[in-house]
């Protein structure tokens, strides 16, 4: 089974605190993706990848960057978290077909 | 950019009936995918499509992807408690690098 993992679950920051939500992948897929879910907005693509070192901006990129050092592993950063960037935050991996990890859920306070 | 009408919005659904929702597009995709998402979960991939008028079945789920590549519909039969989650639908074209535009959702709730 494929399996993309979200290192983690639940997150409170600070405002201004520098956040890191990691992604693993073990299906050697070479595109991956970050979103952000929020009620009534559905989900959006903040920036994906199709290759390591590559990125790309999807459509909400502002106030977040993303490292692929690594074809298995892709990083979202929050430079300076917000509150307006508390949200369930959802990475995904393609080949073929696309499949989600389990979500981060990020309060910023 | 490409939008995705997914319908209904919600739905309550008396246990064992069979219930239908789709999706149309203003674009044509290459690939169809339907998700169920339960809360506080990320999205499960039910079903993948990949050809214009095909039909797939996974245990009690139909989906089909429309001959016009620009609608697909997802039908549940004998609907049991489980079934209560968010169904998404998204399109893909791979000469997009497989980025998938999403439907609105339905929420799928079981009349008590």
């Amino acid at each position: 089974d494929v399996k993309v993992t979200q290192s983690s679950r639940y997150l409170v920051k600070r405002t201004g605190e520098k956040v890191f939500l990691e992604c693993v992948q073990d299906m050697d897929h070479e595109n991956m993706f970050w979103y952000r879910q929020d009620p009534g907005l559905g989900l959006r693509l903040i920036y994906f990848s199709y290759d390591v070192k590559m990125k790309e901006k999807g459509d909400i990129p502002e106030g977040y960057s993303v490292s692929r050092e690594k074809k298995e592993r892709f990083s979202l950063i929050l430079e300076s978290a917000s509150t307006n960037q508390t949200s369930m935050y959802l990475c995904a991996s393609s080949g073929n077909t696309i499949y989600f990890g389990e979500g981060s859920w990020l309060t910023v306070v | 950019g490409q939008q995705l009408n997914q319908s209904p919005q919600s739905m309550f659904i008396q246990e064992g009936e069979d219930v239908s929702m789709n999706c149309t597009s203003s674009s044509i995709f290459n690939t169809w995918l339907w998700y169920k998402q339960d809360p506080g979960e990320g999205p499960v991939l039910l079903i993948a499509l990949y050809k214009a008028g095909e039909l797939t079945s996974n245990g009690r789920l139909t989906a089909q992807f429309g001959i016009t590549r620009k609608d697909s519909f997802l039908n549940i039969s004998a609907s049991i408690p489980s079934d209560v989650g968010i169904y998404f639908c998204a399109g893909s074209i791979k000469a997009a690098g497989n980025k998938l535009t999403f439907g609105g959702g339905t929420r799928v709730l079981v009349k008590p």
